[in-house]
């Protein structure tokens, strides 16, 4: 099966700007989460969806970061404006239901604000 | 809340030899316990888990992982490293509420 698509890979922007994520799940997973994976940490979740609606955005930063699942397939995570400590790798991964068992990760965009 | 620890940022062993990567968890209910692997410039590779039943979980690529309910961890392990096992290992747990909670990483140098 595909895997869990994520662009762009690579993303510099400056400081003040604003930036958004794309990821496609693994078709048929219901469950999408959005982490944010800062150098020499592990990944912090900041927004987890069943279908399209939200179950857990208690560690999203809603005044400057934004996620959508519209469809309930494709999510687009956005962050405006962005600051120096936004510099992060922003993975996506899926599960097939709420509580299953591990999930499948992307490749992650790692973003640099300058 | 859940919460996982590693308690080494660095393991180094030598090719061949048994390894293992130290991880104690904190969770109110049962645990569901993780752990994943990542290379340079790639996502996060699931390798076992352990939900329920026996306490040694077998995972991919020869690793296995002994879930100690009293001493509250789940060590990775594996019998023979290999120089390819080189990578970030990340613990996770996740309690009923499925929040999903990462350690800091052990990043694992199996050297020739």
């Amino acid at each position: 099966e595909a895997g869990v698509a994520q662009s762009p890979r690579y993303k510099i922007i400056e400081k003040r700007q604003s930036v958004a994520f794309w990821c496609n799940p693994i078709s048929g997973h219901a469950t999408l989460y959005w982490y944010q994976q800062i150098l020499g940490q592990g990944p912090k979740l900041l927004i987890q969806f069943q279908n399209n609606g939200v179950v857990d955005d208690s560690q999203l930063p809603k005044d400057r970061f934004s996620a959508e699942r519209l469809k309930g397939v494709d999510s687009t995570l956005k962050i405006q404006p962005a600051k120096l400590e936004d510099s992060a790798v922003y993975l996506c991964a899926s599960s097939l239901v709420l509580g299953g068992g591990g999930y499948t990760f992307g490749s992650g965009t790692r973003l640099t604000v300058v | 809340a859940q919460s996982v620890a590693q308690p080494e940022d660095q393991v180094n062993v030598a090719e061949g030899n048994p390894l293992t990567v130290k991880c104690t968890y904190s969770v109110s209910g049962n645990p569901y316990l993780f752990w994943y692997v990542q290379y340079p410039n790639r996502g996060l590779q699931f390798l076992l888990k352990y939900i329920t039943g026996d306490n040694l979980v077998k995972g991919s690529y020869g690793f296995e992982a002994e879930f100690n309910k009293s001493q509250t961890s789940f060590h990775l392990k594996k019998p023979s490293a290999l120089v390819s096992d080189s990578a970030l290992y990340f613990c996770a747990v996740r309690d009923n509420n499925n929040d999903m909670r990462f350690g800091a990483g052990t990043r694992l140098t199996v050297k020739p």
